[in-house]
């Protein structure tokens, strides 16, 4: 199993351009989630999902997307990049009442 | 909602040496507890987690211990080696609702010195 798979690694954009960033896993997970991580703190939750067709807002989900179509896809739209949306991304995924496993993240700045 | 603390921020030890980092929660409903290492590059791994049907679990060279009445949970790594070096994070699921949803520390930077 390749776990949690996130794409791409590293990318710079200019404001107000719009990314996609993509996770993926096939462990069969119900539970997805969507957090940024800024320098030297902890991790703070965009959005999640408990299954494919249901997101619902984290702590920090204004400039952000997402979507749930299938159980393995969760991806997170930037529609109009900010400098404060400089971060790095990590997706995460489990089970109910298990421990979440995360990807190795997406490292984003915006110039 | 859920809030989660964690102290220290940084830790300096000597190889050899013990490391204690230490986490309140506020959410008596909370009853899932995972520690996470963050290696530099890396996402989170899981490393021990406990659940509030017990005090304490041991695996090697780490514990977590579990206070529930002062809402205190411990992770503790002893003869502390090099690559113990990282960010270590707390964490408890939040009791609010099914979702699985982990409010995290802010992270303890541990540095183990050769």
């Amino acid at each position: 199993n390749a776990g949690v798979t996130q794409t791409p690694k590293f990318r710079i954009l200019k404001i107000g351009q719009s990314m996609t960033l993509q996770c993926t896993q096939d462990m069969n997970h119900n539970y997805m989630y969507w957090y940024r991580q800024d320098p030297g703190m902890g991790l703070k939750l965009i959005y999640y999902s408990v299954g494919a067709g249901i997101t619902d807002k984290g702590e920090v989900p204004n400039g952000y997307n997402v979507s749930r179509s299938t159980t393995e896809d969760f991806p997170l739209r930037l529609e109009l990049a900010a400098p404060s949306q400089t971060s790095v991304y990590f997706c995460a995924s489990s089970t109910s009442n298990q421990p979440q496993h995360f990807g190795d993240g997406t490292r984003l700045s915006i110039l | 909602g859920e809030n989660v603390e964690q102290h220290p921020s940084t830790l300096s030890v000597q190889e050899g040496d013990s490391a204690v980092i230490k986490c309140t929660y506020s959410d008596s409903a909370s009853n899932y507890f995972p520690w996470y290492k963050q290696e530099l590059g890396k996402g989170p791994q899981l490393i021990i987690d406990i659940r509030s049907n017990v005090g304490e679990k041991k695996d090697q060279r780490i514990a977590v211990t579990l206070n529930k009445t002062a809402k205190h949970f411990s992770l503790h790594i002893t003869e502390t080696q090099p690559e113990d070096s990282a960010v270590y994070f707390c964490a408890a699921l939040d009791g609010s609702g099914n979702t699985g949803k982990l409010i995290f520390g802010q992270g303890t930077t541990l540095q183990v010195k050769p």
